[in-house]
């Protein structure tokens, strides 16, 4: 089975604080992804990576940044974190196969800036 | 560009009867269409999928969807509900971009079921 793990389930930063999370995946996938979702809102696209060190904005990059500097692992950076940016996060990862493909995502990381 | 609509953030069942989940999608291109269901405080797990061929999928758990292009529907049903399906419900539709393929998602649909 593919795994996708995310360091944490539950977080708490402080306004201001740089944030990381974290995200590893264990099928040798080329896509790597970070999902925020908001009630009522689904799923959000915030950046997406197609190999390594390669990374493209998705819809709603602003306040957050990427690295990849291994294929299985993918981090989202908050530079500076504010109190919107309190949400579920979510990683996942799909293979290139030639055509769309569905993804496989981690638990989820529930963040809360105070 | 490519997008999906779901019609109902909240849907509310009883226990055995009929679970009838909407997902309209707008694409350019043949569409590559998913459904998610997400239990609470976990993350997404793949229902099922259209890509080519058959337009009545089944998936996982007894649910099913069937993909008509004429109404630009890909709507998720189940003939019989049960108290583990409550759950929230994302259809989604694969972008066409590159090797990326990523996914873009509708806005949710919460299932409660009712005993």
């Amino acid at each position: 089975d593919v795994k996708v793990t995310q360091s944490s389930r539950y977080l708490v930063k402080r306004t201001g604080e740089k944030v990381f999370l974290e995200c590893v995946q264990d099928m040798d996938h080329e896509n790597m992804f970070w999902y925020r979702q908001d009630p009522g809102l689904g799923l959000r696209l915030i950046y997406f990576s197609y190999d390594v060190k390669m990374k493209e904005k998705g819809d709603i990059p602003e306040g957050y940044s990427v690295s990849r500097e291994k294929k299985e692992r993918f981090s989202l950076i908050l530079e500076s974190a504010s109190t919107n940016q309190t949400s579920m996060y979510l990683c996942a990862s799909s293979p290139i196969t030639g055509g769309p493909t569905e993804a496989f995502f981690g638990q989820g990381t529930r963040l809360t800036v105070v | 560009a490519q997008s999906v609509t779901q019609l109902g953030s909240h849907v509310s069942v009883s226990e055995g009867a009929l679970v009838l989940l909407r997902c309209n999608y707008s694409s350019s291109v043949p569409p590559y269409l998913f459904w998610y269901v997400q239990y609470p405080n976990q993350g997404l797990q793949l229902l099922l999928k259209y890509t080519t061929g058959a337009t009545l999928v089944k998936g996982i758990n007894g649910f099913e969807a069937e993909f008509k292009k004429s109404e630009t529907s890909f709507h998720l049903t189940k003939p019989s509900a049960h108290m583990s399906d409550a759950a929230e419900y994302f259809c989604a539709v694969s972008g066409y971009g590159g090797a990326t393929n990523k996914l873009i998602f509708g806005t949710g649909t919460l299932l409660a079921v009712q005993p």
